[in-house]
């Protein structure tokens, strides 16, 4: 079975460093993988969506990495703001609806 | 607007009694699908679905019953809600399995 960890459960970074979010997982047999950013009592937004054919995505000032074979991907913030915390889960998939697996997440606070 | 909508954002209800939670997209996305939040389990797939009259249990099925007769809706039921239910629950689409997924922003319920 596929499990999913995000370690540290929580971070606090002052405004403007660069940061970096970890997920790993432990079959390296997935299909792709998201990261997603949560805001308290909201729902999941996607952020990034990698392949497993590709090694990284970038949007703006975030940049995902993934490197299947030590079953690791990283979330690169850059010059990181307040609006930024929020708690930031990442999941993977196998290829099947049914087995999309979620870590419980990092919780983010940039402070001013 | 586009997008995923969820119905009711809060809910209260009592043990034994049948509740049922609305979702309703606008992209006719084919996947949609049920989660549960909780605290010390993360996300947990509850139910998911294909597409129009195709559906399917994920982890977490016992006691809840889902039906999809339109592409746009996919409601979910408490046939005789337990405290154990207790939770924030998401729906989520997409166009194709490991596709990027949308949430919903969830509906909070409290069974007492």
């Amino acid at each position: 079975k596929q499990e999913v960890t995000q370690i540290p459960a929580a971070l606090s970074v002052p405004e403007g460093e660069n940061l970096v979010l970890n997920c790993s997982f432990t079959d390296s047999a997935i299909y792709n993988l998201q990261w997603f950013r949560q805001d308290p009592g909201k729902g999941l937004t996607s952020l990034l969506l990698i392949q497993s054919s590709q090694r990284e995505q970038t949007s703006g000032r975030l940049n995902a990495s993934l490197d299947k074979s030590s079953g690791r991907s990283t979330l690169y913030i850059a010059a990181s703001q307040p609006g930024d915390s929020a708690t930031y889960l990442c999941a993977v998939s196998p290829g099947s609806a049914r087995q999309l697996t979620f870590g419980s997440g990092t919780q983010l606070t940039v402070l001013p | 607007d586009a997008g995923i909508t969820q119905s009711p954002r809060y809910k209260i209800t009592e043990t034994g009694r049948q509740v049922t939670l609305m979702c309703h997209q606008t992209w006719s996305h084919s996947y949609m699908f049920w989660y549960r939040q909780d605290l010390g389990h993360g996300l947990r797939l509850i139910y998911y679905s294909a597409a129009a009259d195709i559906t399917d249990k994920g982890e977490v099925p016992d006691g809840y019953v889902v039906s999809r007769s339109k592409t746009e809706n996919f409601p979910l039921t408490l046939e005789s809600a337990t405290r154990s239910q207790t939770s924030v629950y998401f729906c989520a689409s997409s166009g194709r399995v490991s596709e990027k997924l949308f949430f919903g922003s969830g509906t909070q319920l409290s069974v007492l």
